[in-house]
């Protein structure tokens, strides 16, 4: 089974603060994303990677940044915590397009619910 | 950008009832994807139907494209409480070139009444 993990299920973080959100998967997967979810507002993209170092941003890029050092892992960096980043925060991960077998489906972490203070 | 619209937004039904949840969306695709989403959880993958069909079955799910119309409905039948959770339609379109992108709807909260 592909298993896709973050890091805290639950953080509490004060404004200003850096945060740090990690995923890790297991399954090999070449693309790996980030999502916030908010009520009314649905799934958000704020940024995706398609292979290790690389990165392309979302729909909603402002605030964030992301590093993917490894293939296998991806963390969201929030560099000045603010409260409008209160959210629940997801991360997924896929096969490239470009195996046979692959449509893109995503497999997803089971969030990340940070509160700013 | 939210290319997905779902509809109802909502939807409340007895256990033994089935649920119907519908999706459109604007751009040509090569497949559509539901999710599930139970209540503070990542979401999980049910169905995928890809552009060049028309229905698919997996259980008690029954997945319908029209892409003439730009739009799928998703429908479960004979629902049980467990089936209470957000449902969420996805679009992928080019496979080889988007890195992947999934174009997610706002997704229709189904709860069922036991």
């Amino acid at each position: 089974d592909v298993k896709v993990t973050q890091s805290s299920r639950y953080l509490v973080k004060r404004t200003g603060e850096k945060v740090f959100l990690e995923c890790v998967q297991d399954m090999d997967h070449e693309n790996m994303f980030w999502y916030r979810q908010d009520p009314g507002l649905g799934l958000r993209l704020i940024y995706f990677s398609y292979d290790v170092k690389m990165k392309e941003k979302g729909d909603i890029p402002e605030g964030y940044s992301v590093s993917r050092e490894k293939k296998e892992r991806f963390s969201l960096i929030l560099e000045s915590a603010s409260t409008n980043q209160t959210s629940m925060y997801l991360c997924a991960s896929s096969f490239s397009g470009r195996r046979s077998y692959s449509y893109n489906e995503q497999f997803f972490g089971p969030g990340t619910r940070l509160t700013v203070l | 950008s939210q290319q997905g619209e779902e509809d109802p937004q909502a939807l409340s039904i007895q256990e033994g009832e089935n649920a119907t949840m519908n999706c459109s969306y604007k751009t040509s695709i090569n497949n559509l994807q539901w999710y599930r989403q139970n209540s503070g959880r990542g979401l999980v993958h049910l169905i995928l139907i890809r552009s060049n069909e028309r229905e698919k079955h997996s259980g008690r799910l029954r997945v319908t494209l029209d892409t003439s119309k730009k739009s799928s409905s998703l429908l479960i039948t004979a629902s049980r409480a467990a089936d209470t959770a957000s449902y969420f339609c996805a679009t992928a379109g080019d496979l080889y070139n988007q890195g992947g992108k999934l174009i997610f709807g706002q997704g229709t909260e189904l709860s069922v009444k036991p």
